[in-house]
This record gives structure tokens, sequence and C-alpha cells, in this order.
């Protein structure tokens, strides 16, 4: 009973270079949502997807951050030409279904990716 | 300010104390969940509220819900060491249609033996 896995766990860059994120849920999930958390702060909903489709991606920044999560294989946060301000704890959660009428499925969550920006 | 704060901001304590935090939010919601994080470390969910619920208790931990002040307060009672660690908030609103989670900033709690 895998819980959320996500790699690596921490990642070092220096500006200018790609960095990939990977999420794979709970067996069986097929919602995927990732969270930024930056230093001594709460968490920030970025993205919603669904398998293939982004559902919300409201607190995706407009540029250099894009989000996937195919029909087979983890989902995928790419931060291409990443700035010192990217800097952060980015985490992936995932739930069985999504909201249906007013019930809520649980997001649980995996450990997350260190991202350092040099 | 922010949907979901946290106050307060830290609370430093002894082994055996109670600790008490408190947030608020600012829109209607479907539910209030309160998760701990441990230093550098991932989310452990603790508990879930719903809106039409107004306490709920989960061993040494009890929630209060006032939809009326939205706010929730979290006890723990009888706290040790291992508790240190950081509490957050996170709301699901009604209007979000998906499951959105708003993050406050968070309360760091320090039990010393």
């Amino acid at each position: 009973n895998a819980g959320v896995m996500q790699n690596p766990r921490h990642l070092v860059r220096r500006r200018g270079q790609e960095a990939r994120l990977r999420c794979s849920p709970v067996k069986g999930h097929s919602h995927v949502y990732w969270y930024r958390q930056l230093p001594e702060e709460g968490l920030k909903f970025m993205v919603y997807l669904q398998k293939e489709n982004i559902i919300d991606e409201s607190g995706m920044p407009k540029e250099r951050f894009s989000a996937e999560f195919p029909k087979e294989g983890p989902s995928i946060l790419r931060i291409q030409q990443v700035v010192r301000g990217d800097s952060a704890a980015y985490f992936c959660a995932s739930s069985q279904t999504g909201t249906s009428g007013g019930a809520y499925n649980e997001q649980f969550f995996g450990p997350g990716t260190r991202l350092t920006v040099l | 300010s922010q949907q979901g704060e946290e106050d307060p901001q830290a609370l430093s304590i002894q082994e055996g104390e109670n600790a008490t935090m408190n947030c608020s939010y600012k829109t209607s919601i479907n539910n209030l969940q309160w998760y701990r994080q441990n230093s550098g470390r991932g989310l452990v969910h603790l508990i879930l509220i719903r809106s039409n619920e107004r306490e709920k208790h989960s061993g040494r931990l009890r929630v209060t819900l006032d939809t009326s002040k939205k706010s929730s307060s979290l006890l723990i009672t009888a706290s040790r060491a291992a508790d240190t660690a950081s509490y957050f908030c996170a709301t699901l609103g009604w209007n979000t249609g998906f499951q959105k989670l708003v993050f406050g900033t968070g309360t760091r709690l320090l039990v010393s033996p």
C-alpha cells in the first residue's frame, strides 16, 4: 500500500536550468494536485489534474510552469528557466475521486520535493 | 489577509500542558482540516470537520468549528515532545467546485520536555 511518491526528494538547479518533479499517486487514484510551500509559509494550490486533463490551473504562474498527468506514468511538474524565487518545497497530493455533490474525498500528500535554485 | 490564518504563529509549552491553536477563514466552507508538518517533512492529515459539525475528537485532539465566526480551534491535550511540529488548517470552499484546499500560514508548536 504505497502512498503518494515524489521524486526526487531534493533537487538542486542553477538559474536558467529546467526542473522536473515527478509524482506517482496512490494506486487507483486518478486525481492529482500540486501545491507549493515557500519557506516559513503554508501550502499554496497550484494545479489540479485528472488523467490527461488539466482541470484547474488557477494557482500556476503564467510563465515557465507546466504540469501534466498522462494516461500512463506519473504526473510531472515542469519548471523552465528556474530562478531563485522558485526555491520551495513542492507537494503532490492525490485523491480517489473529485468532489461530487458536496462529498469530499481526502487528499493524500506525498513527502514533497525540495527545490533549491543556486 | 489570506484565507485560513492560524493564531498564534508560534507556541511554546511544556510537556503535559495543553496547546490550543486557532484558525480563521473568510468564505463559506464545505469542510476544514488540520494537518501536521514536522520540520522538513510532508503533511500528515490529522482531522476533518464538516461545515455542519461543531466539534470532533480524535485521540488527544479536539477540533471545534464555529461557522458563524468563520473560525476553528485545534486543542492538543497532554502534549508530548513528539507533538513539536507546524500545524496548518486548510479549508475547502463550497464554490471552488474542485478540491482546492486553501492552507493557512501555520502555527509552530514547540513542546519542551
